[in-house]
């Protein structure tokens, strides 16, 4: 149980155009999911928190407008690179709050790899 | 949330019991501990979790003295592939706060032949 998934697992795309990552809980509801960027060879950095039904909280340092998350469904979470750049490319990784738990469970999906050309 | 401190590196050779001794002075009452293992281009995977003195899964160990000020996950007998970074995290209980996991710089663990 407490699968992530998330979609592409990789893609390239081109400087200027917008690219979706899609995060999936598949066998459990998660009320909040969150964002991390990681660079290589350095430690994961949380991007945002996304919460089911409300507007996602960023971090400070993170542009909402440059990376839009929508979190439209207790399984779904997507996120937004806007006008990508070279600079975007990084490794893209989603985990997923188990709700409903006495103890704090998060689960992360398998990351996507970013590359912008 | 509280801060965390691991060595950077550490190595081992197989078989052998590896323990990464993580310190977190800052920790908060409701915190727990939980270690994370991140192999290259995947996403952390849950090793283990606890609050207190010692817990104990199919994988490793982890002990928590009295103070909480520091844990050490065990890994016995060690394989080429638990070649990995290990991350320690001092997160909420879930108990209204936000559950937000702030990465520190993680322990490379290289397990030699």
């Amino acid at each position: 149980g407490a699968v992530v998934s998330q979609h592409p697992s990789r893609v390239i795309c081109k400087s200027g155009t917008s690219v979706k990552i899609e995060c999936r809980s598949l066998d459990f509801q998660a009320t909040t999911m969150f964002w991390y960027r990681q660079f290589p060879k350095q430690s994961l950095m949380l991007m945002a928190t996304s919460n089911e039904g409300s507007k996602a909280t960023y971090e400070q340092g993170v542009e909402k407008d440059k990376f839009l998350i929508n979190h439209a469904s207790l399984t779904l979470s997507t996120l937004t690179v806007t006008s990508a750049h070279p600079e975007d490319s990084s490794f893209y990784i989603c985990s997923a709050r188990v709700s409903g738990r006495a103890v704090d469970e998060q689960y992360f999906g398998p990351g996507t790899r970013l590359t912008v050309t | 949330l509280a801060k965390t401190t691991q060595p950077i590196s550490m190595d081992s050779y197989e078989g052998q019991e590896v323990n990464i001794t993580c310190s977190h002075n800052n920790i908060a009452t409701n915190d727990y501990i939980t270690w994370y293992q991140q192999f290259p281009s995947q996403g952390p995977r849950f090793i283990i979790q606890g609050y207190k003195t010692k817990v104990t899964n199919e994988v490793a160990s982890l002990f928590i003295p009295a103070d909480r000020k520091s844990s050490t996950l065990s890994l016995p007998r060690v394989s080429l592939s638990d070649t990995a970074v290990y991350y320690c995290l001092v997160g909420d209980d879930g108990s209204g706060n936000t559950g937000k996991l702030i990465f520190g710089q993680g322990t490379t663990l290289q397990v030699k032949p």
